[in-house]
């Protein structure tokens, strides 16, 4: 089966326009999850969902930061008015909710977003 | 944002050796991951531990939960060219799906 894709692989926009960064979990999985990573960094937590909600958006830096995923499946992260800050991989990651203490986060390839 | 404190940075080591890396916090954690990313592409579920002391091994990598539950490590016996890539530590606090990682290790080997 497929794993975590995530389109583009690669964004070059200019300072100041709004980016959509897409992602599609793996079949079934309910839980989404999006993280940043930046040059020679560890990922960072965004926001997660559970089905549609988000269920922690905790990580999100700002309001210009903002996603959704209306049917439960596909999620799109949206980052308005871009910063040069922001350029970094933005990784999405989907789970199984099998009730165990840690339900496997299998993450896609990440789309490497350049803000010029 | 909060990352975890991941030692050391990069290793160059010969084919053959063994490498340790370790990984501390400042929180309690309930659950202790060590993932493998290559060059473009995410980072992969190399070990899970969930009990503090746990000792897990998988193939040549052993990996355990610190006692106190704020330290983990991960050992690597006897490396291949295909161990080449960055390391990282994530830690699950109890109650929280989010994961908090480390800044990773790089490690190198020389055939």
């Amino acid at each position: 089966g497929a794993g975590v894709s995530q389109t583009p692989s690669n964004k070059v926009t200019e300072k100041g326009k709004y980016v959509e960064l897409r992602c599609d979990p793996i079949s079934g999985h309910t839980a989404l999850y999006w993280y940043r990573q930046s040059l020679g960094q560890g990922p960072e937590f965004l926001i997660y969902f559970q089905g549609t909600g988000a269920a922690d958006d905790s990580g999100l830096p700002n309001d210009r930061f903002f996603a959704v995923r209306p049917e439960g499946s596909v999620s799109t992260l949206k980052i308005q008015r871009t910063e040069r800050g922001d350029s970094a991989v933005y990784l999405c990651a989907s789970s199984q909710r099998l009730g165990r203490v840690y339900n496997e986060q299998f993450f896609g390839p990440g789309t490497r977003l350049t803000v010029l | 944002g909060q990352q975890l404190n991941q030692s050391p940075q990069s290793m160059f080591i010969q084919e053959g050796e063994d490498v340790s890396m370790n990984c501390t916090s400042s929180s309690i954690f309930n659950t202790w991951l060590w993932y493998k990313q290559d060059p473009g592409e995410g980072p992969v579920l190399l070990i899970a531990l969930y009990k503090a002391g746990e000792l897990t091994s998988n193939g040549r990598l052993t990996a355990q939960f610190g006692i106190t539950r704020k330290d983990s490590f991960l050992n690597i016996s006897a490396s291949i060219p295909s161990d080449v890539g960055i390391y990282f530590c994530a830690g699950q606090l109890s109650g929280s799906e989010k994961l908090v990682f480390g800044k990773g290790m790089k490690l190198t080997v020389n055939p």
